[in-house]
This record gives C-alpha cells, sequence and structure tokens, in this order.
C-alpha cells in the first residue's frame, strides 16, 4: 500500500516568513494529493489541492509543488500569518484506491 | 449542499462498554465514507471506508467495527473499549474515489 511520509514534525516561523512543508509517497500511481489544516479541535479542511499532471498550483498566500519523479510535494505558505498556525496534512490516493493516505501531519507556528 | 453529521461531539465511556458513533451525509447519493482516528499529537489513521451500502473495508485489524445500514449513514461500533480507543474520532466523505474528503466535527472519546 502507499506510505506517505511528511516533514518536518513542527515547524515555528515567525510572522512574515515563508514556511514549507513537505512529503514523500511511495506508490507511482497516486495521482490526487490534497492539503488539509485542522485548528485545533477542529475537523480538518481542504486548503489546496494537485493532480499529477500538474507541477505547481498557487491560490493566494498558498501554494503546492510536485515532482512526480521523485515522488515528493511540497506546501509552501508565504507571508504567514497567526492565523496559519494549525495542523497541516498531506495526502496521496489514487484513481484505483478509495481511500486517502495521510502524513503524520506539522504542527506550523506562527510567533507575531 | 452537502453536509455531514457526526455525533455526539465529546465522549466518556469506562472501560469495556459498548460504543456506538453515528455519521449521516446530506445532500448527495452513493458517497464515500471513511472512519479515521486520532491519537492526541498524531495524525490521522484510516480504520475503515465504505463504497457503497453493506461494503466495508478495515485498514487496521482491531476491535472496532462498522456499518453502513443506509446510503449515507456509517457507523462505528465496538463490543468493549479498551483504554486505547481514546482518541478524536473523524467520519468523512468524499462524492467520488480521488477527490476531496470532507470531514465532521469529529468526537472526543475518552476510555476512563
Amino acid at each position: 500500500g502507499e506510505n506517505v511520509e511528511q516533514h518536518p514534525s513542527t515547524l515555528s516561523v515567525q510572522e512574515g516568513d515563508s514556511a514549507v512543508i513537505k512529503c514523500t509517497y511511495s506508490d507511482s500511481a497516486s495521482n490526487y494529493f490534497p492539503w488539509y489544516k485542522q485548528e485545533l479541535g477542529k475537523r480538518p479542511q481542504l486548503i489546496i489541492d494537485i493532480r499529477s499532471n500538474v507541477g505547481e498550483k498557487k491560490d493566494q498566500r498558498i501554494a503546492v509543488t510536485l515532482n512526480k519523479t521523485a515522488k515528493h510535494f511540497s506546501l509552501h505558505i508565504t507571508e504567514t500569518q497567526p492565523e496559519d498556525s494549525a495542523v497541516y496534512f498531506c495526502a496521496a490516493s489514487k484513481d484505483t484506491g478509495n481511500q486517502f493516505y495521510f502524513g503524520t501531519g506539522t504542527s506550523l507556528t506562527v510567533i507575531p | 449542499s452537502q453536509t455531514i453529521h457526526q455525533w455526539p461531539a465529546t465522549l466518556v465511556q469506562p472501560v469495556g462498554s459498548p460504543l456506538s458513533l453515528e455519521c449521516t451525509v446530506e445532500g448527495t447519493s452513493n458517497p464515500n465514507l471513511y472512519w479515521y482516528r486520532q491519537a492526541a499529537g498524531r495524525g490521522l489513521q484510516l480504520l475503515f471506508y465504505s463504497v457503497g451500502i453493506g461494503q466495508i473495508s478495515s485498514e487496521v485489524p482491531q476491535n472496532l467495527s462498522a456499518s453502513r445500514p443506509q446510503d449515507r449513514q456509517f457507523i462505528l461500533s465496538s463490543k468493549k473499549l479498551l483504554l486505547s480507543d481514546s482518541g478524536f474520532y473523524l467520519c468523512a466523505w468524499s462524492p467520488f474515489t480521488n477527490t476531496e474528503a470532507f470531514f465532521g466535527q469529529g468526537t472526543r472519546l475518552t476510555v476512563v
């Protein structure tokens, strides 16, 4: 089955700096890679996703890059704000599967 | 629009007692349904998923079980809870394979 690894497990940045979270996956058939943000005590919510036919996708301060050859994808948050503080999860899935495989999460703290 | 309901929000149960968590989805038909568990400070562990009524796949052997008696109803059960069953349980749905998953608000279960 798929194995998704996520790094780092914790990340602290100063407000206004950039944050980068990286994930690797093992199944070359995986072709959908969502990122979820989970605030304390709340449900995870999708913030951005990318499919394997695209190398990069951007939505305002958030961007995701995908390297299919190396089987890794990354979340980039620019101009971080305190409200970006949360746990972020990457995930991978494929057309022939019915489940998402999640990374272990990154706890991001943005220091004002 | 589609909505997902999960209850109860919090639950404290003694060791050895039974468990029943319910999740329902509105506004869609034949969704993929998922149960995840999130231990404190840990990632999302997929417990069960279902692609149709009566179709349950288990990812991790344990003393939990799941059922889907109706198209948009997903139930997580246990006959006898263990201390290790404590955690944050999340139900999720997706319209079909390989698309965004939407999470319920979660149930915080404490086994004492």
